[in-house]
Parts: structure tokens; C-alpha cells; sequence
């Protein structure tokens, strides 16, 4: 049972434009949302995160956004850069607990 | 402030041996997460642990298990290990295993069954 999902398994994106990618999950008790970036060789890098008491972050060029009656969150990037060219994750974890729940990725890829 | 750190990088093993893989959390950090990484399941939550015990769990066979220690390092050792267990194993700390805090992860180790 995947909890958290992200349906696009890519995006491409021209430099300089906005990058959204999407994410939806299941589970109502799902507290504290948050986003990483993976390179290749690398581990996760913490991006930005979201409480479910918000609907609204902003980091910089990075805004993620958060619909729970939809239970669906997004990561705009704005503009994207070729050095966005990642591995996208969302991810989701429930009040008290330190449990991740991921999603199985989006990779971006920004052109010039 | 140096980062989450795991040892070996990378690791060759036969079916049936057993492994320990290490992590050394972000100084201060007294939670840490174990994740497994395959192309087709993405991230799975292993197990965690905060101050020496194990708080939460995934859905993974008794032959994977972890301890703390004292000074927040944590072990994952593999019994008898199997084909499907080669994996990118990745440890994340945080400062207290609140779900309102980020963990930050270590490079991991790339293990490869043979």
C-alpha cells in the first residue's frame, strides 16, 4: 500500500521556468510533509518541509504548498536552474514518530 | 558541522554472510533512522532509534536489526544475507525523532550481494 505517491516518475523543464512537481498521500494522519533532493552517489538533502497547520511554505526560489481536504502537496521552483537537475522525494510522517514515508521520486531535469 | 557520516561506502558480500554497517549522526542528534533504497521500492523505513532504544519499525525481517549506542552511533547489521538485499542502506539523524524536525542524511553504503 503506497501512502505516499508521486505519479510523475520525470519532469523536464526549460531553464529559467517553473517546476512543479506533485504529490498525493493517503493517510489522514499524515502530520508534517517535507521534501528532498537527491543526486546521484548522494544521500537525500533536506529541501524544505511543511506542518499540516500550514497550506503555504516559501524557501527562496522553493514554495511547497499544501491541499489537505486533497490530500496532495506540490514543490514549485521558481526559476529552475540546471543545478535543480535532481531526483525529487516527498515525504510524510505522522505526529510523534520519526517514521518517513516516501514517495518513489520525480526526476527533474532542467535544459538550457 | 560535519554531517551524517556512514561507513563503509560502499560493500561485497556472498549469500548467507552476515554484515554491520555504521553511522555516526549529526553531532547533537540523538535520533537516528535506518532507510533502504532499491530502484523499484524507492525508500523504506528500516527501523529507528532514539537514546538506545528502538522506537519504530518497518516491515522488514528479523534478519535486519540495529542497536545505538550510548554517543547516538548507531549499527545495522544483515544475517544471512540474500540476493535481494543488495541495496543503497542510508542513516538519518535528527535532533530528537519529533516529526516537526528534518532528518539529514549520510551518503550511505551501497551494498551488493553476489
Amino acid at each position: 500500500d503506497q501512502q505516499v505517491k508521486q505519479n510523475s516518475p520525470s519532469l523536464s523543464v526549460q531553464e529559467g521556468r517553473i517546476s512543479i512537481l506533485n504529490c498525493d498521500y493517503t493517510n489522514s494522519m499524515f502530520d508534517y510533509f517535507l521534501w528532498y533532493k537527491k543526486y546521484p552517489a548522494e544521500g537525500p538533502t533536506f529541501l524544505i518541509s511543511i506542518s499540516s497547520i500550514k497550506d503555504k511554505n516559501e524557501d527562496g526560489r522553493f514554495t511547497v504548498f499544501l491541499n489537505k481536504s486533497a490530500k496532495h502537496l506540490s514543490l514549485h521552483i521558481v526559476p529552475s536552474q540546471p543545478g535543480d537537475s535532481a531526483v525529487y522525494f516527498c515525504a510524510a510522517s505522522a505526529l510523534d514518530t520519526d517514521k518517513l514515508i516516501f514517495g518513489t521520486g520525480t526526476r527533474l531535469q532542467v535544459f538550457p | 558541522k560535519a554531517g551524517v557520516t556512514q561507513t563503509p561506502r560502499y560493500l561485497i558480500k556472498t549469500r548467507g554472510q552476515q554484515v554491520t554497517l555504521s553511522c555516526s549522526p549529526i553531532s547533537g542528534h540523538r535520533s537516528v533512522s535506518w532507510y533502504q533504497q532499491t530502484p523499484g521500492q524507492g525508500l523504506q523505513f528500516l527501523f529507528e532509534y532514539f537514546s538506545e532504544t528502538q522506537r519504530n519499525k518497518g516491515n522488514f525481517p528479523g534478519r535486519f536489526s540495529g542497536r545505538q549506542f550510548s554517543n547516538s552511533r548507531s549499527e545495522m547489521n544483515v544475517s544471512t544475507l540474500e540476493l535481494g538485499d543488495s541495496a543503497l542502506y542510508l542513516c538519518a539523524s535528527s535532533f530528537s525523532g519529533l516529526s516537526n524536525q528534518p532528518q539529514h542524511f549520510g551518503d550511505g553504503t551501497r551494498l551488493s550481494i553476489l
